[in-house]
């Protein structure tokens, strides 16, 4: 079963704009992370942020985590033609181990030049 | 630091035929997980191995099976082939996967089509 689903479903945004991808989730975890694919690729891994942190940054991602609201949010800045791919939440699955991910459907974003 | 590296990239296979795949984490870890990824179900997991054992099993058939060597290389087989199996199997490798959670890389993944 999905723990995460991403929202929206698909996004698209002119290059320099800003783009938001929010993620909920259904049970409590201990950390979150996000990854990106680009189309017939493997997973890049871009964040991982823990239940203790509010908020992390890594060059123009922004990501937050709001545990009361099982949710987390992925902000780009700055969006480039190279950030169009699909963007994924993963959570570990709560009744397995931390190492057994679960995804949600993820945010396909297109940044048009 | 190399990262996850899967072969082949990718392999075309008839129905009923098996098929192994391979997977070599990044240098020093201990935990190989496999998922498949398909347009209709996204990315589901298949089984983590840590030490050469299996840990983890996600709702797949028996047809489905890995192992993990002592080096932490791992493969996993697919026998009986279904035209359903044809998917993107990604292979995932961290530290050791303690409950604290370490990144989990993923690599280039294997791209099977079963006709």
């Amino acid at each position: 079963s999905q723990q995460g689903e991403e929202d929206p479903q698909a996004l698209s945004i002119q290059e320099g704009e800003n783009a938001t991808m929010n993620c909920s989730y259904k049970t409590s975890i201990n950390n979150l992370q996000w990854y990106r694919q680009n189309s017939g690729r493997g997973l890049v891994h871009l964040i991982l942020i823990r239940s203790n942190e509010r908020e992390k940054h890594s060059g123009r991602l922004r990501v937050t985590l709001d545990t009361s609201k099982k949710s987390s949010s992925l902000l780009i800045t700055a969006s480039r033609a190279a950030d169009t791919a699909s963007y994924f939440c993963a959570t570990p699955l709560s009744s397995g181990s931390a190492r057994q991910l679960t995804f949600g459907s993820g945010t396909q974003l297109t940044v048009l030049p | 630091k190399a990262g996850v590296t899967q072969t082949p990239r990718y392999l075309i296979k008839t129905r009923g035929q098996q098929v192994t795949l391979s997977c070599s984490p990044i240098s020093g870890h201990r935990s190989v997980s496999w998922y498949q990824q398909t347009p209709g179900q996204g990315l589901q997991f298949l089984f983590e191995y840590f030490s050469e054992t299996q840990r983890n099993k996600g709702n797949f058939p028996g047809r489905f099976s890995g192992r993990q060597f002592s080096n932490s290389r791992s493969e996993m087989n697919v026998s009986t082939l279904e035209l359903g199996d044809s998917a993107l199997y990604l292979c995932a490798s961290s530290l050791d996967g303690s409950r604290s959670g370490n990144t989990i890389y993923f690599g280039e993944g294997s791209w099977l089509t079963v006709v």
